[in-house]
């Protein structure tokens, strides 16, 4: 099994671009999210998803947008991408049901200049 | 939502010394707690978790207590060792939203 799997591991944009980071797991979790790390204050969770159709909002959703198409795919896009949005970011999942050990991805970092 | 605090924000021990890390969580239906190492350049970890109808869980040299009434948990690393130096993250969460602390690196001095 790879587990999670991040690409791109590192990303330059300028302000304004559009990317998409992509996230795979292949151990068939229902549960998939998107974390962003900043020094200082830790992971804050941006999106989560329960299974495929469902997305939610976590602590900083703005400025990013999710979907979930299939069970093992969870991707985030930046649609007009700002500096305050340099950071690195990680794809974690888990099973649902009573909460568990959330699975993390290597991590994409990202900057926009 | 969850508000989690993470003390201190570094921390340096002898090697064969104990490290503490302490963590305070204000939602009170939080109910799992764990505690995550983070080596540079790579993702987070799972090293130990507790659920909120447990006082103390141990592992090897690794051990985690929950305070329910005072809303705080730790982490207590016993024997440390050289590889044990990484950033160390706890968390709080009632199910779906995960929330982090802001972490504490620890280093082991040979």
């Amino acid at each position: 099994n790879a587990g999670v799997t991040q690409t791109p591991k590192f990303q330059v944009l300028k302000t304004g671009q559009s990317m998409t980071l992509q996230c795979a797991q292949d151990m068939n979790h229902e549960y998939m999210s998107w974390y962003r790390q900043d020094p200082g204050m830790g992971l804050r969770l941006i999106h989560y998803s329960v299974g495929a159709g469902i997305t939610d909002q976590g602590e900083v959703p703005n400025g990013y947008n999710v979907s979930r198409s299939t069970t093992e795919d969870f991707p985030l896009r930046l649609l007009l991408a700002a500096p305050s949005q340099t950071s690195v970011y990680f794809c974690a999942s888990r099973r649902t049901g009573n909460t568990g050990e959330l699975f993390f991805g290597e991590g994409s970092r990202l900057t926009v200049l | 939502g969850e508000n989690v605090e993470q003390h201190p924000s570094t921390l340096s021990v002898q090697e064969g010394d104990s490290a503490v890390i302490k963590c305070t969580y204000s939602d009170s239906a939080s109910n799992y707690f764990p505690w995550y190492k983070q080596e540079l350049g790579k993702g987070p970890q799972l090293i130990i978790d507790i659920r909120s109808n447990v006082g103390e869980k141990k592992d090897q040299r690794i051990a985690v207590t929950l305070n329910k009434t005072a809303k705080h948990f730790s982490l207590h690393i016993t024997e440390t060792q050289p590889e044990d130096s990484a950033v160390y993250f706890c968390a709080a969460t009632t199910g779906n939203q995960f929330y982090f602390g802001t972490g504490t690196s620890l280093t082991v001095i040979p």
